[in-house]
């Protein structure tokens, strides 16, 4: 069983629409990280936290320690939020250890 | 701030050869990691630095050097290149351990 685990794995939105992607983790962290792939290859940072929720534009991650659980939501979701969506746990120490991310399609 | 380069973009190399990636950064950050992408998998840890002159070992390191010399300077070496290497390395820096990550553009490296 993989530490981090997202779900699903392939999402497939209608624009407009309200998204969630879900992380899972099975260790204990210091932090938890969510990051954006676009799609050519580049690699941005959305959210770090490591307690209670924090909202960014339409973006918004919330996080429950003792659960071991992240969202990541979407609001008014539009094509240009396609993208792979990557969870990310700081372990005790300076590892991080990622998902396996989550294909987001956005449809206009 | 060009934030974080790394070059080449592209590599292919024979098996058995080496070859150094570069990693730099002028943000002044202290921590410095190197990832590989594979299909299918989340990006692994190969090596990380806390500071210049610190490294240490992440998920995968086998078949991998780092050297940190100047905080800006993350330096990833493959000793003798195997088609098991074929993957995009990406390198991140972060002011510290509890800040966000920043990444490089990435480098597609493919071993024949």
């Amino acid at each position: 069983k993989n530490e981090v685990e997202q779900s699903p794995q392939n999402l497939t939105a209608q624009e407009g629409e309200f998204i969630t992607i879900n992380c899972s983790y099975s260790v204990g962290i210091s932090a938890l990280h969510w990051l954006q792939q676009h799609p050519g290859g580049g690699i941005v940072s959305l959210f770090m936290l490591s307690s209670g929720k924090k909202k960014h534009g339409r973006l918004i991650a919330t996080i429950n320690i003792q659960e071991k659980h992240s969202s990541l939501h979407i609001t008014a979701s539009h094509p240009r939020d396609s993208a792979v969506y990557i969870c990310a746990v700081m372990e005790y120490g300076n590892k991080l250890v990622f998902g396996a991310g989550t294909i987001l399609r956005v449809k206009s | 701030n060009a934030g974080v380069t790394q070059t080449p973009k592209f590599q292919v190399l024979k098996t058995g050869q080496s070859m150094t990636l570069q990693c730099a950064q002028d943000m002044n950050h202290e921590y410095m990691s190197w990832y590989r992408q594979d299909p299918g998998m989340g990006l692994r840890l190969i090596h990380y630095s806390v500071g210049a002159g610190i490294t240490d070992q992440g998920e995968v390191p086998n078949g991998y050097n780092v050297s940190r010399s100047t905080t800006e300077d993350f330096p990833l070496r493959l000793l003798s290149a195997a088609p098991s290497q074929t993957s995009v390395y990406f390198c991140a820096s972060s002011p510290g351990r509890y800040n966000e990550q920043f990444f490089g553009p990435g480098t597609r490296l493919t071993v024949l």
